[in-house]
């Protein structure tokens, strides 16, 4: 089975500088993909950023990066420049194999708060 | 701009009372997910389907919850007859198969706004 550890309950930042929300994961499957989602105070899920297991570089979402290091089992969502905006939780998943199942297994989230 | 729509968003419901919560997925796509999130247990996937085949619903208790699709632009979820137990969001996701790297497929989920519901 696999797991997603997220190790940071919250996090805080000052406004225009990054942040790193860290995300580890557990699995045996050598295909997996790992996605991150925000979830703002108003509820709905975002869907940020994908890294695929063997995607040779980080993924990239304008101001979101995934530092993606695959030996370690980590793949930590970067935020460039925070606003504040970007106070939510954010839960990093992982997808596991393929063929037909495309489940989601979630992390239990980092609540992030952008300071002014 | 797609999105994935459901209702209702709020349901204040009595303990014993039959609810449904309805959800359409984007256009296009082929794979509906349900989930349940609350404080203690988190996000917990409740039941997806492909094609409109439900694939897996072991996250459902069953003698309690049910999922359909009766068309493509349609799916529901069930609980009759509801507890306190039940209150939590539950989010409706449809999803898009891609093609990633050394011929992985990936399915990226897009979730809907949740239906907040509160049995008492």
């Amino acid at each position: 089975a696999q797991k997603i550890t997220q190790t940071q309950p919250g996090m805080f930042v000052q406004e225009k500088e990054a942040v790193t929300l860290d995300c580890t994961y557990d699995t045996s499957d050598p295909s997996y993909g790992l996605f991150w989602y925000k979830q703002p105070s108003s509820g709905e899920m975002i869907f940020l950023i994908y890294q695929g297991s063997y995607d040779q570089q980080n993924a990239t979402e304008g101001r979101y990066s995934l530092n993606f290091q695959k030996a370690r089992k980590s793949a930590n969502l970067v935020i460039s420049a925070s606003q504040l905006g970007d106070s939510a939780m954010y839960f990093c998943a992982i997808q596991v194999g393929g063929g037909s199942n495309y489940k989601l297994t979630f992390g239990k989230g980092t609540l992030l708060t952008v300071n002014p | 701009d797609a999105r994935v729509t459901q209702t209702p968003r709020h349901k204040v419901t009595e303990m014993g009372q039959e609810v449904t919560m309805r959800c359409q997925p984007i256009l296009g796509h082929n794979t509906v997910f349900w989930y349940r999130q609350t404080m203690m247990q988190g996000l917990e996937l409740l039941a997806y389907f492909r094609n409109r085949a439900p694939l897996d619903d072991s996250g459902m208790p069953k003698d309690r919850f049910s999922a359909e699709m009766p068309d493509a632009t349609l799916a529901t979820l069930k609980i009759q007859p509801s507890e306190p137990r039940d209150s939590a969001v539950y989010f409706c996701a449809s999803g898009l198969v891609s093609s990633g790297g050394r011929g992985r497929k990936q399915e990226t989920q897009y979730f809907g706004p949740g239906t907040r519901l509160l049995v008492l």
